[in-house]
């Protein structure tokens, strides 16, 4: 089967740095996305990764590793409007986007 | 602003009582997705149009159709609705082919209570 692994919740510092991992097992790979939802509202875009390595986007940075199917979204400097579910998702051989779950990320001030 | 826009935002309906969800989008794009989402629990697919093809997941439930009389409309029907369909419902888009890697713009959802 196909499997996305995320934390379900973690709790961060405002003005801190967080690393929140995601580990795949899927049918192929064809790209690995970074969502972030607020509570009640629907997803935003955040990253995309198709190629090992650091994809860096002002606070956020995404990294991928496919040998080892991991990636991580990096979030430095945070902020309380940060606090959000963060969505991992993989689009498999057949371009079928696989979600995670997600992880609620807790800021505290 | 080129957008995805969902309405309802809310919609409340009985038991068994059919509802119909409406997606519009400003943005062009020839791929359009239903998903539902339950609490804390990954969006799930139900069904996606690509230009006018029509791809129906293979475990969304027979009470779920769908339409899309043109490019900017999408609708979900809910024939029969159960308690276990309460859920907010994601539209959502994306630009070009099926297997390109543009992501996908999410409209506000509707959440569908079910009494």
């Amino acid at each position: 089967g196909q499997n996305i692994d995320q934390p379900t919740e973690m709790t961060a510092t405002e003005g801190a740095i967080v690393q929140i991992n995601c580990t795949y097992q899927t049918s192929g790979f064809n790209g690995l996305f970074w969502y972030q939802q607020h509570a009640g509202e629907a997803p935003t875009f955040l990253s995309y990764n198709v190629l090992d390595g650091l994809e860096e986007k002002g606070r956020f940075s995404s990294f991928l590793s496919r040998s080892k199917g991991y990636s991580y979204l990096l979030l430095k400097e945070l902020q309380m409007k940060d606090s959000a579910s963060y969505l991992c998702a993989v689009k498999d051989s057949n371009y079928q986007l696989i979600w995670g779950a997600g992880t609620k990320l807790i800021i505290k001030p | 602003d080129a957008m995805v826009i969902q309405n309802p935002r809310y919609q409340v309906t009985q038991f068994g009582k059919p509802v119909t969800l409406s997606c519009s989008q400003t943005l062009n794009h020839n791929v359009m997705y239903w998903y539902q989402q339950k609490s804390s629990q990954a969006p799930k697919l139900l069904f996606h149009y690509y230009d006018k093809d029509f791809n129906n997941e293979a475990d969304t439930p027979d009470n779920f159709q769908s339409r899309r009389p043109n490019t900017s409309f999408c609708f979900l029907d809910i024939r029969s609705p159960g308690l276990g369909d309460a859920a907010m419902y994601l539209c959502a888009t994306s630009r070009g082919s099926w297997d390109s890697p543009s992501e996908q713009y999410f409209g506000p959802g509707t959440r569908l209570t079910v009494t």
